[in-house]
């Protein structure tokens, strides 16, 4: 089981905004920052957030990352066809002596 | 540009051991931490095991401690991941991924396009 909960899925119409919810706890997200990685089929995941909001060079503004508490998300607005994949959050858990989790992956779909 | 790539996946039998292997260029690779990730087949990421830079501090998926080991040689830039008393639930694509600091802390912003790793019964 992942330790940090996403939803498996979330969809919306070409130009709409998703948002992506990812929760953990005090150990990880409470904790350490939060980066987010979008894999497309078929590749290696790329990274798209940073440091909770810091996007890689590269990156479009239309992807924006937060963090509160023991929870963090990414929004996309202004959806494209070629933001549908699969979106994992990261964090580093304390516990444990030292780890990284992932989530579960939300799946995009745009209509 | 920054190059990772694994070597080593292969068909192993239930109970057997592999090591992967990872060499980095076009970067200053002794600097950086280096971190494993896992995907099996038609499921999510997972964290495998980290080495910081200097290769002091070696980090691992509490489920697969005691089954694992990782090491560096700066030399050669390269990473290795040894792996024991393999299960068919270890078959995956494994990832070298580079952390962007000198401690692993999930800043993975460079990936290799995998090994393949596949756990007969």
């Amino acid at each position: 089981q992942p330790v940090l909960t996403q939803p498996p899925s979330v969809s919306g119409t070409p130009g709409q905004s998703v948002s992506i919810s990812c929760s953990g706890t005090d150990s990880n997200i409470g904790v350490s920052a939060v980066s987010w990685y979008q894999q497309l089929p078929g590749s290696a995941p790329k990274p798209l957030i940073f440091d909770n909001s810091q996007r890689p060079s590269g990156v479009p503004e239309r992807f924006s990352g937060s963090r509160s508490g023991t929870s963090a998300s990414l929004a996309i607005t202004g959806l494209q066809s070629d933001d549908e994949a699969i979106y994992y959050c990261a964090s580093w858990d304390d516990s444990l002596g030292g780890q990284g989790v992932f989530g579960g992956g939300t799946k995009v779909t745009v209509l | 540009d920054v190059h990772l790539v694994e070597s080593g996946g292969g068909l192993v039998k239930s109970g057997g051991s592999l090591r992967l292997s990872c060499v980095g260029s076009g970067f200053s690779f002794g600097s950086f931490s280096i971190t494993w990730v896992r995907q099996a087949p038609g499921k999510g990421l997972q964290f495998v095991s980290s080495i910081n830079s200097g290769g002091q501090h070696h980090l691992f998926e509490e489920s697969l401690r005691g089954r694992i080991t990782i090491s560096r040689d700066d030399a050669k830039s390269s990473v290795n991941l040894e792996m024991d008393k393999l299960r068919p639930e270890d078959t995956a694509m494994y990832y070298c991924v580079r952390d962007d600091s000198g401690y692993p802390r999930m800043r993975l912003d460079s990936w290799g396009r995998g090994t393949m790793v596949t756990v007969s019964s």
